[in-house]
């Protein structure tokens, strides 16, 4: 079975500082690891995907994510965030065995002035 | 090139009654998921089709839900005897093909609210 824990519920940041959202998973297998933003009252966009190679993911709007197989973690990265940054991210885990998403409960990032 | 679709957007209904939400999914998908958001909790996997298929339900109550993907039209989350508890918000997501390491893509999301 699969599982994520995303550790912060909540990360207040300002402006321009830099950030980090960490996830940890735990599977029995190779994994396919995803991060996923979802601003107020939408659906959910994906950010980047690791499925196998360079274990540092580039994905849009400056976001970064490092797969680091030993500690099972796959820890989001920004180094300079902006206002419109401020959402819930989601990170989330699948398998070649297993097609279906299994998500973290979501770290609230709050961007200030 | 219009994204998943789901509608409605915001559905409220009273306890007992049915809900109905719709969700099509992009252009050249043939794969959908349904997906659950309860408040202050991730989203859990409901149920995941094919055009005429349920290839996997186990995230999906026994009793009261079922879901459908016809060979025609758009894939249903049907939900019987609505009860408090079913108030969330349902979200679908296609794919093109099988297999983990396809990107899913969202639609907006439906939000059930029942009073």
């Amino acid at each position: 079975a699969q599982s994520v824990t995303q550790l912060d519920s909540q990360v207040p940041v300002f402006e321009e500082a830099p950030v980090e959202l960490r996830c940890n998973y735990s599977s029995s297998v190779s994994v396919y690891l995803f991060w996923y933003v979802q601003y107020p009252n939408q659906g959910l966009q994906l950010l980047l995907k690791y499925l196998s190679g360079s274990t540092l993911v580039k994905g849009i709007n400056g976001f970064e994510a490092e797969f680091n197989k030993s500690q099972t973690s796959f820890h989001l990265r920004k180094p300079s965030v902006h206002i419109s940054d401020t959402a819930e991210y989601f990170c989330a885990v699948s398998d070649e065995g297993y097609s279906t998403l299994t998500f973290g409960k979501g770290t609230m990032l709050l961007v200030s002035p | 090139n219009a994204g998943v679709m789901q509608n409605p957007r915001h559905l409220v209904r009273r306890r007992g009654q049915e809900a109905r939400l719709r969700c099509s999914p992009m252009k050249g998908h043939s794969h959908v998921y349904w997906y659950r958001q309860l408040p202050e909790e991730g989203l859990k996997f409901m149920v995941y089709l094919q055009k005429e298929n349920i290839i996997d339900e186990s995230g999906m109550p026994k009793e009261r839900f079922s879901a459908e993907f016809p060979k025609e039209g758009p894939s249903i989350l049907r939900i019987q005897q609505v009860v408090r508890g079913d108030s969330a918000a349902y979200f679908c997501a296609s794919s093109p093909v099988s297999g983990g390491r396809e990107t899913q893509y969202f639609g907006p999301g439906t939000r059930l609210l029942v009073l």
